[in-house]
C-alpha cells in the first residue's frame, strides 16, 4: 500500500535552512505520471502548497516561496527532500507530502505531517 | 497569483444536504479538488476532476465546477462529516493553490 511519512527538525532557529524529508513506498517516483508535492498548514489556518516534483525530475514552486525553496528527489532511497532557506517564524507550522498522480491531478495519498517550530 | 475563495464556515442539520462553495476566476476552465480534514488529521482527497470520488468516499459527496465556482454537495450529511473542507486548483499545470478552507458543522 502507498505510505508517506515526512521527517525532520522539530525545533528551527530564524534565519537557519529547514531541511525535511518525505519517505515514500507503494510507487515508484520514476513512473510516468507520478508527483510528489509538499504542503504546509500553519496553526488554525488553512494549506499552502509549497513545491512539486514530477517522475521526470522537473520541479515547480510557490511563486511567493520559490526563492526560498529547493526540492530534490533520490529515487533509489524513495525520498523526495524540501530544503527552506531563512526560515522566520511565520514558517511555524505542519509540513505535509503527499503524492499527485497526473491521471487525478490531486493529491491521493498524504503523510501524516510533521510540525516544525521556527523560534530562537 | 491566483485564489480560490471559500466561505469560512457552512452549518447544516444531519440528514440535510450541505453545499460549500468555492470561487475563482474562470475556475470552471480548470479541474476542482477538494480535501477533507478532521481535527488532528491528515488530509483526504474526497473529489477530483470536479465530479469524480476517489474510492472509498461515500456516495452522498458529490461535486459540480462552472463559470466562476465550484461545489461540493454533501448529501444526508452526518455527524461524521463535520469537519474542514478545502479546495484546490491547479493554476498552472503545476502551480497549486488551496483555498481558505471551510468548517462545516453538523447541528
Amino acid at each position: 500500500q502507498v505510505t508517506l511519512r515526512e521527517s525532520g527538525p522539530a525545533l528551527v532557529k530564524p534565519s537557519q535552512t529547514l531541511t525535511l524529508t518525505c519517505t515514500f513506498s507503494g510507487f515508484l517516483l520514476s513512473t510516468s505520471g507520478m508527483c510528489v508535492s509538499w504542503i504546509r498548514q500553519p496553526p488554525g489556518k488553512a494549506l499552502e502548497w509549497l513545491a512539486l516534483i514530477d517522475w521526470d525530475g522537473d520541479k515547480y514552486y510557490s511563486t511567493s516561496l520559490k526563492t526560498r525553496l529547493t526540492i530534490s528527489k533520490d529515487t533509489s532511497k524513495n525520498q523526495v527532500v524540501l530544503t527552506m532557506t531563512n526560515v522566520d517564524p511565520v514558517d511555524t507550522a505542519t509540513y505535509y507530502c503527499a503524492r499527485r498522480l497526473a491521471s487525478v491531478g490531486g493529491f491521493d495519498y498524504w503523510g501524516q505531517g510533521t510540525l516544525v517550530t521556527v523560534s530562537s | 497569483s491566483y485564489e480560490l475563495t471559500q466561505p469560512p464556515s457552512v452549518s447544516v442539520s444531519p440528514g440535510q444536504t450541505a453545499s460549500i462553495t468555492c470561487s475563482g476566476d474562470i475556475l470552471g476552465n480548470k479541474y476542482a479538488y477538494w480535501y477533507q480534514q478532521k481535527p488532528g488529521q491528515s488530509p483526504v482527497l474526497v473529489i477530483y476532476q470536479d465530479i469524480k470520488r476517489p474510492s472509498g468516499i461515500p456516495e452522498r459527496f458529490s461535486g459540480s465546477n462552472s463559470g466562476n465556482t465550484a461545489t461540493l454537495t454533501i448529501s444526508g450529511t452526518q455527524a461524521m462529516d463535520e469537519a474542514d473542507y478545502y479546495c484546490q486548483a491547479w493554476d498552472s499545470s503545476t502551480s497549486g493553490v488551496f483555498g481558505g478552507g471551510t468548517k462545516l458543522t453538523v447541528l
